[in-house]
């Protein structure tokens, strides 16, 4: 077991144009998150899967923003039209459902800068 | 609404040395879980530890403790014998259940561990 791992690193991109970013959790665990966390602050909770159902959805997540998880195994999440407030670092993490389900890993994150 | 609040946002130690993080939280549930995540420069978050609200008992880690005062709503971390590869930020965080699957967490707290 590798761990959750996220691609890519690193996305630099101009404003207006549209990103994908992709996480592949635990191979065992059933729940898949998405969190943005932007400089000197916290992560914030974005959306959440059980599955390839997609189960809560903040409302920081905008039309713009659209996950999914197609096979219940990996995960993308796009964003549209980007703007400079989407710059963040973009955290995914997997926990399974029984067992301890509030247990959450999470991967390395995408960072976005948006020039 | 869920908050968590780190009043701190950064704090220093000696090597060798033990240090506090505060952290506290506001919740009408009674059955929830709490977490401190260490996040080092430009790596992935982890899992330090958690405490089970309905456990009186507080939680401990190796050199890692918590202090839970559930009338109080505090959660506190001590960190004894600091060494440099505890330098990180470090975000308390609480994790609800039910409806919601989501982790709140604090802004963080910068702790640099001085040789």
């Amino acid at each position: 077991d590798t761990g959750v791992s996220q691609d890519p690193r690193h996305k630099i991109t101009k404003r207006g144009q549209n990103v994908t970013f992709r996480c592949d959790p635990i191979s065992e665990h059933n729940r898949l998150y998405w969190y943005r966390q932007t400089l000197g602050q916290g992560p914030e909770f974005l959306t959440y899967f059980q599955n390839e159902a997609q189960l809560e959805k903040s409302r920081l997540l905008s039309d713009r923003f659209s996950a999914e998880r197609p096979k219940g195994s990996f995960s993308t999440l796009e964003i549209q039209r980007t703007e400079q407030g989407d710059s963040a670092m973009y955290l995914c993490a997997s926990s399974p459902t029984s067992g301890r389900p509030y247990e959450q890993y999470f991967g390395p994150g995408t960072r976005l800068t948006v020039t | 609404a869920q908050t968590v609040t780190q009043s701190q946002p950064e704090m220093s130690v000696q090597e060798a040395e033990t240090v506090t993080l505060s952290c506290t939280y506001d919740t009408s549930e009674s059955d929830y879980y709490l977490f401190w995540y260490k996040q080092p420069p430009s790596r992935q978050m982890i899992l330090v530890i958690r405490q089970e609200a309905y456990k009186q008992q507080n939680a401990t880690e190796n050199r890692f403790s918590v202090n839970f005062q559930k009338a109080a709503k505090s959660f506190s971390l001590k960190i004894s014998d600091s060494q440099l590869g505890d330098a990180a930020m470090y975000f308390c965080a609480s994790y609800y259940g039910g409806a919601t699957n989501k982790l709140i967490f604090g802004t963080g707290t910068l702790l640099a561990v001085q040789p």
